[in-house]
Formats: structure tokens, sequence, C-alpha cells
């Protein structure tokens, strides 16, 4: 159980356009999501936190406008990367927790890896 | 920055050693975590010690906490080629529900 999916695993786009990541809760209902960026060999840098219904909760420095957070249902929550640029190439991970979950248990997806050219 | 740092930053081992990476960190914490990361994939929960714990075992896994010089450990015994991963600390500071990962070892196993 407690399964937590990506989709797409890896998109290419170029400068300009926006690019939207899913996360999906497949087997319990997300209450709150997560989203994380990577860049090579670094750590996770938490970017917002989402309450399904609500919105975002955005980390310092993380441009609201920039990076839409929304998590209308409690199994899907969506990222969209609004007018990509090469330096928001990285990796993105989105981690979900459940009502039934103690409050720091978080299930991560397997990451979408976005390339901006 | 609530991020703590681990070291060393890369470890390189043979197949049958034991790896010890430690993670230090900055704030009051409820409990701190292990995770695991293979080269370009998620996240995979080794272990969960709370603030109040010193000590617990997983297996081959050993994860030490002090709270007074807030570090923690993470003891790999008799590892294999297939430990060869991103090892990352995470903790979550009192009264917070984020977690805020450490600089992560990256660890390799050599067969």
């Amino acid at each position: 159980g407690a399964v937590v999916s990506q989709h797409p695993s890896w998109v290419i786009c170029k400068s300009g356009t926006s690019v939207k990541i899913e996360c999906r809760s497949l087997d319990f209902q997300a209450t709150t999501m997560f989203w994380y960026r990577q860049f090579p060999k670094q750590s996770l840098m938490l970017m917002a936190t989402s309450n399904e219904g609500s919105k975002a909760t955005y980390e310092q420095g993380v441009e609201k406008d920039k990076f839409l957070i929304n998590h209308a249902s409690l199994t899907l929550s969506t990222l969209t990367v609004t007018s990509a640029h090469p330096e928001d190439s990285s990796f993105y991970i989105c981690s979900a927790r459940g009502e039934r979950e103690i409050r720091y248990e978080q299930y991560f997806g397997p990451g979408t890896r976005l390339t901006v050219t | 920055s609530q991020q703590g740092e681990e070291d060393p930053q890369a470890l390189s081992i043979q197949e049958g050693e034991n790896a010890t990476m430690n993670c230090s960190y900055k704030t009051s914490i409820n409990n701190l975590q292990w995770y695991r990361q293979n080269s370009g994939r998620g996240l995979v929960h080794l272990i969960l010690i709370r603030s109040n714990e010193r000590e617990k075992h997983s297996g081959r896994l050993r994860v030490t906490l002090d709270t007074s010089k807030k570090s923690s450990s993470l003891l790999i015994t008799a590892s294999r080629a297939a430990d060869t991963a991103s090892y990352f600390c995470a903790t979550v500071s009192t009264g917070a529900n984020n977690l805020f990962f450490g600089t992560g070892t990256r660890l390799t196993v050599i067969p």
C-alpha cells in the first residue's frame, strides 16, 4: 500500500512554455502533498505544501506565480511550471500523507525529470 | 535554512565492509528519518527514529540519535553492491509537519 505515482517521469520542453506534473496517491487519500525539487547530486529542497481544497503554502524563495500547485482532490496534486527557463531544469519529487498516517509519514513518488531547452 | 548536513559527502567501500554516515541538524526535532535514493529515482524510506529514542535497528541498518549533539548516524553492516545509492537524513522539527533533508551521502559499494 501507500503508492504514489508521478506523471510524466520525464519531460523536455522549450523555454517559455509551461509544463504540468501530476502526483497521484494510488491507494490512499492524500490530505497533504509536498513538492520537492532536487538539482543533480544535491539534496531535496521543499518547495511547497498543499492540503486538499486549500491554497498551497510555499517555502521562502519559491515563486508561487511560477510554480502553480493545485490539490483539487484527495488523490491528485499538480505542479505547473509556468514560462519555464533552463534554470528550472531539475528533478521534481512529490510526496503524500494520508489521514490515517501519523503526521510525519510521507510516501514519495518516483520523481519527474524536467529539462528546459 | 533548516537543512541538515551529512558527512561524508561520498563514501566508497568494498563489499562486506560496514558503511557509516553521519547527519547533523540544527533545530529541535520530533523525529529523524533516513532515506535511500538510487540514481535518478525516488526515495525509499529506511528507518525512523523518534527524539526520545537513542538507537534503532532494522535488518542490516543501525541508526543512532544524539539529540544533545543534534546528530545521527546510519550504519549499514556487511554492505552489498546493491546498497550503492545516495542516503539522506531528514528531520521533522518539533511542532512542524514537514521533512527537511540533509545534504546526502553518496555511497558506492565495490563488488
